[in-house]
């Protein structure tokens, strides 16, 4: 059973605008959130993730998630969007090592 | 900071051929994976090992095997390759997994594989 879901395949935001990319899990008990960057022809890159504590999470690059238990949500955001922040964004829940279907994000000038 | 390892990055395999995608770590990490990367189907799991010796099944496991004769590596190999094993395959390592998943899976920069 899908875990972990993104649900936009393609986000398009102008730079200099706030951005968010959409992540949904299902999971029983208490779930381990993380995000994942990949740019062009490269591994995967950690982000940031939720284990516990704050439900705000800060992470490299600027990049923040907010934890919503109620909504099982984890959404990824940036107050200001960069041309450089063009890239394959995963959400993954480590529970059962299940990766989302990724989102690109392109963020144009 | 060498990290994860993989080789080769790129290979053109023909069908019924077999190969071994090579992959070591370098951070003394007990937990190791193999994730397969193909277009809008983001990743899935291939094998994974918690120490050496010691294998297990992920999600898409038919078509491959894999051996954990060291703590540093983990090969992957490809019997009879098929068209449906053209993917980008990634080699991945933590020092936890699913005992405590909190611990922040470290990525090898991928191996391109085609099968013609």
């Amino acid at each position: 059973a899908q875990s972990v879901a993104q649900p936009e395949d393609q986000v398009n935001v102008a730079e200099g605008n706030p951005l968010t990319v959409k992540c949904t899990y299902s999971v029983s008990g208490n779930p381990y959130l993380f995000w994942y960057v990949q740019y062009p022809n490269r591994g995967l890159q950690f982000l940031l993730k939720y284990i516990t504590g704050d439900n705000l999470v800060k992470g490299s690059y600027g990049f923040e998630a907010e934890f919503n238990k109620s909504q099982t949500s984890f959404h990824l955001k940036k107050p200001s969007a960069l041309v450089s922040d063009s890239a394959l964004y995963f959400c993954a829940v480590m529970n059962d090592m299940r990766f989302g279907a990724g989102t690109r994000l392109t963020v144009k000038p | 900071n060498a990290g994860v390892t993989q080789t080769p990055k790129f290979h053109i395999l023909k069908i019924g051929q077999s190969m071994t995608l090579q992959c070591t770590q370098d951070m003394n990490h007990n937990y190791m994976y193999w994730y397969r990367q193909d277009p809008g189907m983001g990743l899935k799991l291939i094998y994974y090992s918690v120490g050496a010796g010691i294998t297990d099944k992920g999600e898409v496991p038919n078509g491959y095997n894999v051996s954990r004769s060291t703590t540093e590596d983990f090969p992957l190999r490809l019997e009879l390759a098929a068209p449906s094993q053209t993917s980008v395959y990634f080699c991945a390592s933590s020092y936890a997994g699913q005992g405590y998943s909190g611990n922040t899976i470290y990525f090898g920069e991928g191996s391109w594989l085609t099968v013609v």
